[in-house]
């Protein structure tokens, strides 16, 4: 158990939707992180949230978006929804004084048909 | 970012070392390497990280060759629990960079009992 929290554990959604993902950060936490993980693949890094800002992002286009908020949770918002796009979506915290431990949930499964 | 290479796969049997090796030959001065693993059904978890010398906790040994071109991730008497996919990262510390990890496919490590 890492702390971390996600929500849903699994959504099912048609091609051109919108879909919302949730992540509670561990205690203390300022930092956020999103992965998507392919079937069969390691994790690919989406962008980073640290004190509310983005810090970092990944080669994803502009239809993926996100927040983060003051209790330092955050949200991933895919627009336009693909094919492509179903995948376990992952986030993880970590503190700023210590960024090299980063700490996953469990993961959000999307499936896109 | 730098690029590991890590065998798709290894076999060990339950109670006897496990050593996973990773090459990244072309690792800069300023590169952290990283082991996390993720068992099945599971979000990532991490290892373990080092930067030149040898490193030890709870979970694991980390080896880095003199060079620093590859490392070796040793767990001391493997369980079933152990059997998972292990990634080994290299994370770019120069001033101003995310707390991104770069995934690659990893490692099965598959235990016998």
């Amino acid at each position: 158990e890492t702390g971390v929290t996600q929500s849903p554990t699994h959504l099912i959604k048609t091609r051109g939707q919108q879909v919302t993902l949730r992540c509670s950060s561990q205690s203390g936490h300022n930092t956020v992180s999103w992965y998507q993980q392919a079937l069969g693949q390691g994790p690919q890094f989406i962008f980073q949230y640290y004190r509310e800002e983005e810090n970092g992002r990944g080669n994803f286009p502009p239809r993926f978006s996100g927040l983060q908020f003051p209790n330092y949770s955050s949200e991933l918002n895919v627009n336009a929804l693909e094919l492509d796009d179903s995948a376990l979506y992952l986030c993880a915290s970590s503190r700023g004084d210590s960024p090299d431990t980063q700490y996953f949930g469990p993961g959000t499964r999307l499936t896109v048909l | 970012d730098a690029k590991t290479t890590q065998p798709n796969s290894m076999e060990s049997n339950e109670e006897e070392p496990v050593h996973l090796p990773c090459n990244h030959s072309t690792i800069s001065g300023t590169d952290y390497i990283h082991w996390y693993r993720q068992l099945p059904s599971q979000g990532p978890e991490y290892v373990i990280h080092g930067l030149t010398s040898n490193v030890n906790n709870r979970m694991a040994s980390l080896a880095i060759a003199e060079d620093r071109k590859s490392s070796t991730l040793i767990l001391h008497r493997a369980t079933l629990r152990d059997a998972a996919v292990y990634y080994c990262i290299l994370r770019d510390d120069s001033g101003g960079s995310n707390y991104k990890l770069t995934f690659g496919k990893g490692t099965l490590l598959t235990v016998n009992p």
